[in-house]
Formats: C-alpha cells, structure tokens, sequence
C-alpha cells in the first residue's frame, strides 16, 4: 500500500543532544512537510520541500534542520538549539490531484519528549 | 489576525444527528483553497473535504459537506448521522494560492464527541 511512514512512533531525548525523526513516502509526492503540534492546538509548519535537494523554512524553524536527498525521504533533526522540543510531530506529503484540491496526506506521526 | 478561526473547542453530538463545525478565515488573495482534516485519538490527520475558492457548489463528500458562504469568508463543515467513529479533534486548513509550496495554515481545531 502507498503511504507515508514515520519513525520511531515515540522519541525521547536527552539534553543536549540532536535527534532525528525519519519520514518516508511511496507515493510519488514531491513536495513533503514537516509540522509541529503541541497539545489542544493546531499544527504550525517547521519545513516544507518541493523537490528533491531544495527545502524553506516554515514558520517554526529555529531549532530545526532538514535534508531532501532523496524524493522519497525528508527527515528532520531536532537540534539542541531546540529549547522546547516536546510535541508531536507530523510529516506530509502533497497530492497532485488538483481536482481534490491537492490535499497534504499525513503520517502517523511522532511523539518527542524530553528525558 | 487569525487567518484560520475554529470558535468552538468542543462539541456534543447525539449519535445519527448532523453536527455542524464553523471555520472563519481571513485572506486577501482571490484564489485559496480550504480543507477540512480529522485526527482521531491515535494522532493521524485524515483529509475529509476540500473547497476551492472558485467552486461554484459546496463540496459533498460522503456524510461530510461544506457550507462555503464565500462573502462571510466561512467554510463550516457539516457531518450528517454522526456516528461514534467520528469522534475526533476536526481541523480546518487554508491554502492561499498555488504558488510559494501550497503551504496550509490550521485552525485551532474542534473537538467532537458523539453520544450514543
């Protein structure tokens, strides 16, 4: 089946320390995202990509680092510069349906908390 | 301003009655797109409904409709005979344009529970 896939499902990290959360997708996408969201809210954008090896900062980015190396992947580092890292973090990757409106199909997401 | 406005937190709805989700939005750009998400308790987002702003009829998609009222900039989601699946947390989403990576901005979002 075609998906998006995030890994690990729950992350912990220690202080000081750089961690990184994988996103993979089969669909053929080209554009992927990266997304915090923090408890009862919304989701707010880290990182966006639109091709392979090009990425931009989304709202969110200070702390945050990632890579396109590969269109099928898109990870992204939590750095230590990240003060408040907990909150689970969601990767999309976007439809080339125009006539749905090219909707963002998501992963299943990842849990980061600090040890 | 909010570009995206979810006024109700939380809502109660009775098993197989219709529950409306209102959703506000602010944008000066004549061409955007809004979009409705669902995320159950195990944390995936689920696209439900899309409307385009140059879409002449509401969206329909199942038991899930969309009443755009483009003057009053609002895209409020309509659930018909809820069901106990669908209770969730349902986010609304805005696409200004085409260009600069489609990015979508999320509303607060709207907590559903359906009584049985």
């Amino acid at each position: 089946d075609g998906g998006i896939t995030q890994s690990p499902k729950y992350l912990f990290r220690k202080e000081g320390q750089n961690v990184t959360l994988s996103c993979e997708q089969n669909l053929n996408h080209d554009a992927m995202y990266w997304y915090r969201q923090d408890p009862g809210q919304g989701l707010r954008l880290i990182y966006y990509s639109q091709i392979v090896n090009d990425f931009q900062k989304g709202d969110i980015a200070e702390g945050y680092s990632v890579s396109r190396e590969k269109k099928e992947s898109f990870p992204l580092t939590v750095t230590s510069a990240q003060k408040n890292p907990t909150a689970f973090y969601l990767c999309a990757s976007r439809s080339r349906d125009r006539g749905s409106g090219q909707p963002q199909h998501f992963g299943d997401g990842t849990r980061l908390s600090i040890l | 301003a909010q570009k995206i406005t979810q006024t109700q937190p939380g809502m109660f709805v009775q098993e197989k009655e219709a529950v409306t989700l209102d959703c506000t939005y602010d944008t000066s750009d004549p061409s955007y797109g809004l979009f409705w998400y669902k995320q159950p308790s195990s944390g995936e987002m689920i696209f439900l409904i899309y409307q385009g702003s140059y879409d002449q009829q509401n969206a329909t998609e199942g038991r899930y409709s969309l009443n755009f009222q483009k003057a009053r900039k609002s895209a409020n989601l309509v659930i018909s005979a809820s069901q106990l699946g669908d209770s969730a947390m349902y986010f609304c989403a805005m696409r200004e344009g085409w260009a600069a990576g489609n990015k979508l901005t999320f509303g607060g979002g709207t907590r559903v529970l359906v009584k049985p």
